[in-house]
């Protein structure tokens, strides 16, 4: 079954701490996302990558980082920076499908004890 | 700056009566728009696209209108089931970009 795989589901950051997000795609997509959904504020773009070994800032990319080292995986790493990081985070792929879309993993809620 | 906009948070409709979600865009060199729908808890999922070449777009009981003058589309689903009850995101890209700008969402509630 091809799709996007985010891990974990839920994930818990201490104070000062950095925490990595999973995201892993089977689709053989070039290009990869990252989005935060805070209630009310629709989805905001934080990093994307359109090929390996290479990526860009979103919006909103302060506080966060990417790597790009496979085309399969494009990891987020919420650095300790990111002063307000609980939020919904989402990890997408581009490519062809019923239409040319961007295809959604199911999301990593992360919440700051 | 909000390129893309969904001026109504909520919609409730009948189960059986058609549903209308709005979106305006500000930007134009977006050629390229899309509706995706969520759950709670959920990743979006996609569910029908209109390119600027086109003024409407149909698959099943979705259908997808284009204004460009206006700035404006919106998504007609016809008839409302409960099972689309959820949030629906438009969003919007420039040709050849593969960037997306999405709308803040339309929480769409089916009345049985």
């Amino acid at each position: 079954d091809g799709g996007i795989t985010q891990s974990p589901k839920y994930l818990f950051r201490k104070e000062g701490q950095n925490v990595t997000l999973s995201c892993e795609q089977n689709l053989n997509h070039d290009a990869m996302y990252w989005y935060r959904q805070d209630p009310g504020q629709g989805l905001r773009l934080i990093y994307y990558s359109q090929i390996v070994n290479d990526f860009q800032k979103g919006d909103i990319a302060e506080g966060y980082s990417v790597s790009r080292e496979k085309k399969e995986s494009f990891p987020l790493t919420v650095t300790s920076a990111q002063k307000n990081p609980t939020a919904f985070y989402l990890c997408a792929s581009w490519g062809q499908g019923a239409g040319e879309t961007q295809y959604f993993g199911p999301g990593t809620r992360l919440l700051v004890l | 700056d909000q390129q893309v906009k969904q001026n109504s948070p909520s919609l409730s409709v009948q189960e059986g009566r058609i549903s209308i979600l709005n979106c305006d865009y500000t930007n134009s060199m977006f050629d390229y728009f899309l509706w995706y729908k969520k759950y709670p808890a959920e990743g979006p999922t996609f569910l029908i696209s209109i390119s600027s070449i086109k003024d409407k777009n149909e698959d099943g009981r979705f259908t997808v209108f284009l204004n460009k003058s206006a700035k404006h589309l919106s998504l007609h689903i016809v008839p409302s089931q409960p099972g689309d009850s959820a949030v629906y995101f438009c969003a919007a890209s420039e040709f050849g970009n593969e960037k997306l700008t999405f709308g803040t969402g339309t929480r769409l509630t089916i009345i049985p």
